[in-house]
C-alpha cells in the first residue's frame, strides 16, 4: 500500500451535476497530482497542487478545479458533469523540493455519469 | 499532446516464460517509470529510471532507460500467474509543475494463456 487514500471509491452522478472527490496524501508528501483514466486508456494528467496552489495543468477545461489544504490533502471538483467524464480518477502524491520525487497513486474513485 | 507508444497492447503468457514490453516517444524524457495496475486499483510503481542508459532490476523485473532518452523497456523473467495485469510506462519531461506530470502509454495487458 502507498498510504494514499481516496474517497469515495465509487460514485454515480447525472449529467449536469457537480462532484467532489477527495485525496489524502502519503505522510511526508507535499504535492498532489490528479489524473483521469478512461476505460482501456492510460491515466491523463489533470493538474497538480503544491503548497496549496495549482502548479501545472493538463488539457482539461476550467470546470475541472481543485484545492489543496494545509495538511496537503486535496479535492478535485468537476462542475456541469458530462457523460465523457465517466472514468477512474486517480490522485498521486509526491515530495517536491528542488525536484519532484516519484509519484505514488491511490486506489482511485470510479465515477459514472448517466 | 505528448504520447507514448507502448507495445505490445496485449500478450498471453505461460508460467515460466520471459516477457518483454517497450515504450517509445518522440520527446526526450528525464525520467521513465513502469507501473502495474490490477483491476479496480491504482497503478503501483515497479521501477523508476533517472539516467540515460540506466539498467535497473527489481526482483524478476528489469527495465532500461534508452540512450536516446526517448525509449524504455521492461522485461519480466520466469513469469508467474500473479504477473497478470496491465503494465504502464510513464515518462516525465521535467521535475515539477506541468513538466513534472506523468505521461502514460496505453498499457500492455498481460493475460494467462488458456
Amino acid at each position: 500500500e502507498t498510504g494514499v487514500t481516496q474517497s469515495p471509491t465509487h460514485l454515480i452522478k447525472t449529467r449536469g451535476q457537480q462532484v467532489t472527490l477527495r485525496c489524502s496524501s502519503q505522510s511526508g508528501h507535499n504535492t498532489v497530482s490528479w489524473y483521469q483514466q478512461a476505460l482501456g486508456q492510460g491515466p491523463q494528467f489533470i493538474f497538480q497542487y503544491y503548497r496549496e496552489e495549482e502548479n501545472g495543468r493538463g488539457n482539461f477545461p476550467p470546470r475541472f478545479s481543485g484545492l489543496q489544504f494545509p495538511n496537503y490533502s486535496s479535492e478535485l471538483n468537476v462542475n456541469a458533469l458530462e457523460l465523457d467524464d465517466s472514468a477512474l480518477y486517480l490522485c498521486a502524491s509526491s515530495l517536491s523540493g528542488i525536484y519532484q520525487e516519484t509519484q505514488y497513486f491511490g486506489p482511485g474513485t470510479r465515477l459514472l455519469v448517466l | 499532446g505528448q504520447q507514448l507508444n507502448q507495445s505490445p497492447q496485449s500478450m498471453f503468457i505461460q508460467e515460466g516464460e520471459d516477457v518483454s514490453m517497450n515504450c517509445t516517444s518522440s520527446s526526450i524524457f528525464n525520467t521513465w517509470l513502469w507501473y502495474k495496475q490490477d483491476p479496480g486499483e491504482g497503478p503501483v510503481l515497479l521501477i523508476a529510471l533517472y539516467k540515460a542508459g540506466e539498467l535497473t532490476s527489481n526482483g524478476r523485473l528489469t527495465a532500461q532507460f534508452g540512450i536516446t532518452r526517448k525509449d524504455s523497456f521492461l522485461n519480466i523473467s520466469a513469469s508467474i500467474p500473479s504477473d497478470v495485469g496491465i503494465y504502464f510506462c510513464a515518462g516525465q519531461l521535467g521535475y515539477g509543475g506541468s513538466q513534472g506530470n506523468l505521461i502514460f502509454g496505453k498499457g500492455t495487458k498481460l493475460s494467462v494463456k488458456p
